[in-house]
C-alpha cells in the first residue's frame, strides 16, 4: 500500500507570492490533516478535511486555506507569503472509525520564503 | 492552546545506555501518542496510550501514561544508534483529529 505522498518536496518562493501544496492520502483514507513544523514552534495543526469538508481548524490566519477533492486528495494554499511561513508542511491521513485514528504522515514539503 | 512540554530538549548518549524522555501538560488528553521523526521524513507513530496509568512496551521502548492523563514518559533500554531521531509526544482529544504536539526531544545515540 502506497504511503502519503506530498508534492512538491521543496519549494522556494518570495514574499508576497502564493503557493499551493498537494497531498495524496493512503488509499481508502478519507481524513487529511495538515501541520506546520518550524524549529521554534514545533508541529502545529493547520486544519483537517473529511469528505471534502473542513472538520477542524487551528489558529492560523486566513491566508492559510485548504480543500479536499472527491478522491480525498487535498491541497493547501498560502497567499501573500511572509518570511515566517518558511517551514516544513506535513500532511497526514487517517481512516476515521479506527480507534484513536492513527495518523500516517507524508515526508512533507519544505517551503522557503525569501 | 494546549501545551505539551518535553524534557530534555536534547539528549546525547552512548550506545547501550538507558534514557527517559518526559512529556508534561496542564491539560487532560483522551489519548497520548508518541512519534519518532527522522531527518527529511514525517513523524512515524510508535504507540498510543489511552488509559490513565497505562504502560505499553514496544521491544526496548516502554511508554507510560500518567494517572491523570496529563503526562507521559518514554523509556528506552540499551539504546542503539538506530534509535537516533526526534521524539514527539502528541495529545489528542475525543472525536477530534487535531493533535497537540510536544516541543520534541532530539536523541543522538553514539556508537
Amino acid at each position: 500500500k502506497a504511503g502519503v505522498t506530498q508534492t512538491p518536496r521543496y519549494l522556494i518562493k518570495t514574499r508576497g507570492q502564493q503557493v499551493t501544496l498537494s497531498c495524496s492520502p493512503i488509499s481508502g483514507h478519507r481524513s487529511v490533516s495538515w501541520y506546520q513544523q518550524t524549529p521554534g514552534q514545533g508541529l502545529q495543526f493547520l486544519f483537517e478535511y473529511f469528505s471534502e469538508t473542513q472538520r477542524n481548524k487551528g489558529n492560523f490566519p486566513g491566508r492559510f486555506s485548504g480543500r479536499q477533492f472527491s478522491n480525498s486528495r487535498s491541497e493547501m494554499n498560502v497567499s501573500t507569503l511572509e518570511l515566517g511561513d518558511s517551514a516544513l508542511y506535513l500532511c497526514a491521513s487517517s481512516s476515521p472509525g479506527q480507534a484513536n485514528e492513527k495518523l500516517f504522515f507524508g515526508s512533507g514539503t519544505q517551503l522557503s520564503v525569501l | 492552546t494546549q501545551l505539551l512540554e518535553q524534557s530534555p530538549q536534547f539528549l546525547s548518549i552512548q550506545e547501550g545506555e538507558n534514557l527517559t524522555v518526559y512529556c508534561n501538560s496542564s491539560s487532560v488528553f483522551s489519548s497520548l501518542q508518541w512519534y519518532r521523526q527522522e531527518p527529511g521524513e514525517g513523524p512515524v507513530l510508535l504507540v498510543t496510550v489511552v488509559t490513565g496509568g497505562e504502560v505499553k512496551k514496544l521491544k526496548r521502548l516502554t511508554f507510560q501514561f500518567g494517572d491523570a492523563r496529563k503526562d507521559s514518559s518514554l523509556h528506552i533500554t540499551a539504546a542503539q544508534p538506530g534509535d537516533t531521531g526526534l521524539y514527539l509526544c502528541a495529545g489528542g482529544e475525543t472525536g477530534a483529529n487535531n493533535l497537540f504536539f510536544g516541543t520534541g526531544t532530539r536523541l543522538t545515540v553514539i556508537p
